[in-house]
């Protein structure tokens, strides 16, 4: 079975400050990693993902993110928090040879200007 | 279209009605995902099709809820006898195998 896990359900960041949204997995094999970004009344907008190579991800909107294999992590980042971040966040993996994407309960980041 | 497409966009049904969900997916995807969206929670996965053929049917709740894509192009995501817990948004999404998925914007059934 696979699973993911976003523990904060609400993560609060002034503007102009770096964030971070927290997601560990678990997962038989070798993980597909992904971050999708939820506007209200809109569907999942893809930020970016991990397949394999350089553990260090770039996508979207100047969002990146860390695999951490040894940690089960896969959490992401941005440098510089811009108040049109604000949205619902969700973390998903998948495994080698099944293609359902399992996700996360979701993190609501707000950025406070 | 660019992107993938649901409709409707909102649909009420009485306890007990048929519905019909249609989802367009991005031209030339092969796979095709339907997911249920509960209020406050994550997508939980329904059923999965590659091509016309339905290779993961695991996530459907009942038998109630049925899914078809016959000619490996637009989907039907279809629920009998419609109960209030089928309350949610379901969304379709598209992908190139591997590759990540791409959603629709979702149809939002509230059942009364």
């Amino acid at each position: 079975a696979q699973s993911v896990a976003q523990p904060e359900d609400q993560v609060n960041v002034a503007e102009g400050n770096p964030l971070t949204v927290k997601c560990t997995y678990s997962v038989s094999g070798n993980p597909y990693l992904f971050w999708y970004v939820q506007y209200p009344n809109r569907g999942l907008q893809f930020l970016l993902k991990y397949i394999t190579g350089d553990n260090l991800v770039k996508g979207s909107y100047g969002f990146e993110a860390e695999f951490n294999k040894s940690q089960t992590s896969f959490h992401l980042k941005k440098p510089s928090a811009l108040v049109s971040d604000s949205a619902l966040y969700f973390c998903a993996v998948r495994g080698l040879g099944n293609e359902k994407l399992t996700f996360g309960t979701g993190t609501r980041l707000t950025i406070i200007p | 279209g660019a992107g993938v497409s649901q409709s409707p966009r909102y649909k009420v049904a009485k306890r007990g009605q048929d519905v019909a969900l249609r989802c367009d997916p991005i031209s030339g995807h092969v796979s095709l995902f339907w997911y249920q969206q509960a209020l406050g929670q994550g997508p939980e996965f329904l059923t999965y099709f590659q091509n016309e053929a339905q290779l993961d049917k695991s996530g459907l709740p009942s038998d109630r809820f049925f899914a078809e894509r016959p000619e490996g192009s637009v989907s039907t995501l279809k629920i009998q006898r419609t109960q209030q817990e089928d309350s949610a948004v379901y969304l379709c999404a598209s992908s190139l195998r591997i590759y990540e998925q791409y959603f629709g914007p979702g149809t939002r059934l509230t059942v009364t």
